[in-house]
C-alpha cells in the first residue's frame, strides 16, 4: 500500500525568502508524483507532476520539485516567495499500473509574511 | 467548459436529517471520487466510481452513499446525517484511460451537521 508524509503542517516565511516544503512517499512499485495547491475557499489544483524522465519538475509560477528514488522524497521548492503563493499544498502519489488510486499528505499550509 | 461543478456550495442539516450532493464533469473523464476533507487530515476517499456503472469504497465510506447517475454525474448521499460528518466535500474527475491519474477538483461543499 501506498502513503504520503507531509512532516510540516505550517510553514511560515517572509516574502522574497526561498521555502521547501517536504514529501516523503512509501510505496512497493514504481509511482506518480504529484503537489497540488490549494488556495483559500478553492478546490485543489494541479501545481506540478513527475510522470517520468527528468527528475526535476517545474511550475508555470517558479515551484520545483525533485523526485529522489533513493530517499522516497519529492520535495517542493521555491527560491523566493510572494504573498500570493500563501495556500496549502498537499503532495500525491499514484502507483503505476492497475487502478492508480491516488493518495494525499496531509498537507502543509504556507504563510508568507510580508 | 466548466470542468468539475458541485451543488450546494453550503448546507447546514439536523442530526438525522438527509440529503445528496451533486457533481457534474463535462471533461468526458471516465473516473470520478468523493473526498472529504478535515483539518489535519488531508483529502480522504469516500467513494470513487472508475467508470460508468462501477462503485467501490474508499477510506472512509461508513454513512455514505453514492450513484454514478451517467458518465457525467456522480452523486454522494447521507441517508442520515452525524456531527462528525461536518467537513467539507470535494468532487474529482480525471481520465482513466490516459497514462496518469491527474485528478480535476470542484470546488466544495461545506456541510455542517448539527
Amino acid at each position: 500500500a501506498q502513503s504520503v508524509t507531509q512532516l510540516d503542517s505550517q510553514v511560515p516565511v517572509f516574502e522574497e525568502a526561498p521555502v521547501e516544503l517536504r514529501c516523503n512517499y512509501s510505496s512497493s512499485v514504481s509511482v506518480y508524483l504529484f503537489w497540488y495547491v490549494q488556495y483559500p475557499n478553492q478546490g485543489l489544483q494541479l501545481l506540478l507532476k513527475y510522470l517520468s524522465g527528468s527528475t526535476l519538475v517545474e511550475s508555470i509560477n517558479g515551484f520545483e520539485a525533485e523526485f529522489n528514488k533513493s530517499q522516497t522524497s519529492f520535495h517542493l521548492r521555491k527560491p523566493s516567495v510572494h504573498i500570493s503563493d500563501t495556500a496549502e499544498y498537499f503532495c500525491a502519489v499514484s502507483e503505476i499500473g492497475g487502478y492508480q488510486k491516488v493518495t494525499f499528505g496531509t498537507g502543509t499550509k504556507l504563510q508568507v509574511i510580508p | 467548459n466548466a470542468g468539475v461543478t458541485q451543488t450546494p456550495k453550503f448546507q447546514v442539516l439536523k442530526t438525522g436529517q438527509s440529503m445528496t450532493l451533486q457533481c457534474a464533469q463535462d471533461m468526458n473523464h471516465n473516473s470520478m471520487y468523493w473526498y472529504r476533507q478535515d483539518p489535519g487530515m488531508g483529502l480522504r476517499l469516500i467513494y470513487y466510481s472508475a467508470s460508468e456503472g462501477t462503485t467501490d469504497k474508499g477510506e472512509v465510506p461508513n454513512g455514505y452513499n453514492v450513484s454514478r447517475l451517467n458518465k457525467r454525474e456522480f452523486s454522494l448521499r447521507l441517508e442520515s446525517a452525524a456531527p462528525s460528518q461536518t467537513s467539507v466535500y470535494f468532487c474529482a474527475s480525471s481520465e482513466l484511460a490516459g497514462t496518469y491519474n491527474e485528478q480535476f477538483f470542484g470546488p466544495g461543499t461545506r456541510l455542517t451537521v448539527l
